[in-house]
C-alpha cells in the first residue's frame, strides 16, 4: 500500500511555462484534495474533488486547473506559471466516514 | 477570512514537560476538529481527531480538549518529548468532505 503518491517531488520553471502536477491514491478514497503551503499561511485548499468526475474550486484557485481522470488519480495544473505560485503542494484523499484525509509526501515547485 | 487559526507560530518547551497547543475557529457549524503533525519535506500525518459531541479525546500522550463555547481547541501532549518536534496544524469540517486548516504552530522540544 502505497497511500498518496505526487510526482514529481522537486520541479523548477520559469514564468510562463505549464506543468501538471500528478498525484494517486491506492485506498479506494472518494475524495482528493489539492493544498499549496506557504509560509505563515498554513495549508490553502486550491480544489478538490468528491468523487470522480466532479471538482469544486476551493480557497485558492485562480491560475490552476484540475483533472480526476479516475478514482485513483487527481492532477493539478498550471497553465502560465507565475511567481506567486512558488510553494509546496500537497495532495491529499479522504474516505467518508473516515479520520482523517492522507496526505501525499508533497512537491515543492519554484517558478522563476 | 481565516476560519480556524493558530496564534502562536512558534513553542519551545523542555523535554518531559506538558506541550499546550492552542487553536481558534469561527465558524459554529464545524463538527470536527484534527490536529496533523508535520515534519520538513514530508507531508501531514493524522495525529488526533475529535468530534463536536464531545470535550476530551485522548490517545497516549496527546489530549485534544474543545470548548465549543469559546470556539477554542486545544492540544496537550505529556511528556513531551524530542521527536514531537514539527510542526502542528489543527483542522476543522462541518459535516462535508472539505478541511479547513490553521496556519500552523512549529514546536520544538528541547532535550
Amino acid at each position: 500500500n502505497a497511500g498518496v503518491t505526487q510526482t514529481p517531488k522537486f520541479q523548477v520553471l520559469k514564468t510562463g511555462q505549464s506543468m501538471t502536477l500528478q498525484c494517486a491514491q491506492d485506498m479506494n478514497h472518494n475524495s482528493m484534495y489539492w493544498y499549496r503551503q506557504d509560509p505563515g499561511m498554513g495549508l490553502r485548499l486550491i480544489y478538490y474533488s468528491a468523487s470522480e468526475g466532479t471538482t469544486d474550486k476551493g480557497e485558492v484557485p485562480n491560475g490552476y486547473n484540475v483533472s480526476r481522470l479516475n478514482k485513483r488519480e487527481f492532477s493539478l495544473r498550471l497553465e502560465s506559471a507565475a511567481p506567486s505560485q512558488t510553494s509546496v503542494y500537497f495532495c491529499a484523499s479522504y474516505y467518508r466516514g473516515g479520520n482523517e484525509q492522507y496526505f501525499g509526501p508533497g512537491t515543492r515547485l519554484t517558478v522563476t | 477570512d481565516q476560519q480556524v487559526k493558530q496564534n502562536s507560530p512558534s513553542l519551545s518547551v523542555q523535554e518531559g514537560r506538558i506541550s499546550i497547543l492552542n487553536c481558534d475557529y469561527t465558524n459554529s457549524m464545524f463538527d470536527y476538529f484534527l490536529w496533523y503533525k508535520k515534519y520538513p519535506a514530508e507531508g501531514p500525518t493524522f495525529l488526533i481527531s475529535i468530534s463536536s459531541i464531545k470535550d476530551k479525546n485522548e490517545d497516549g500522550r496527546f489530549t485534544v480538549f474543545l470548548n465549543k463555547s469559546a470556539k477554542h481547541l486545544s492540544l496537550h501532549i505529556v511528556p513531551s518529548q524530542p521527536g514531537d518536534s514539527a510542526v502542528y496544524f489543527c483542522a476543522a469540517s462541518a459535516v462535508s468532505d472539505q478541511f479547513y486548516f490553521g496556519t500552523g504552530t512549529s514546536l520544538t522540544v528541547i532535550p
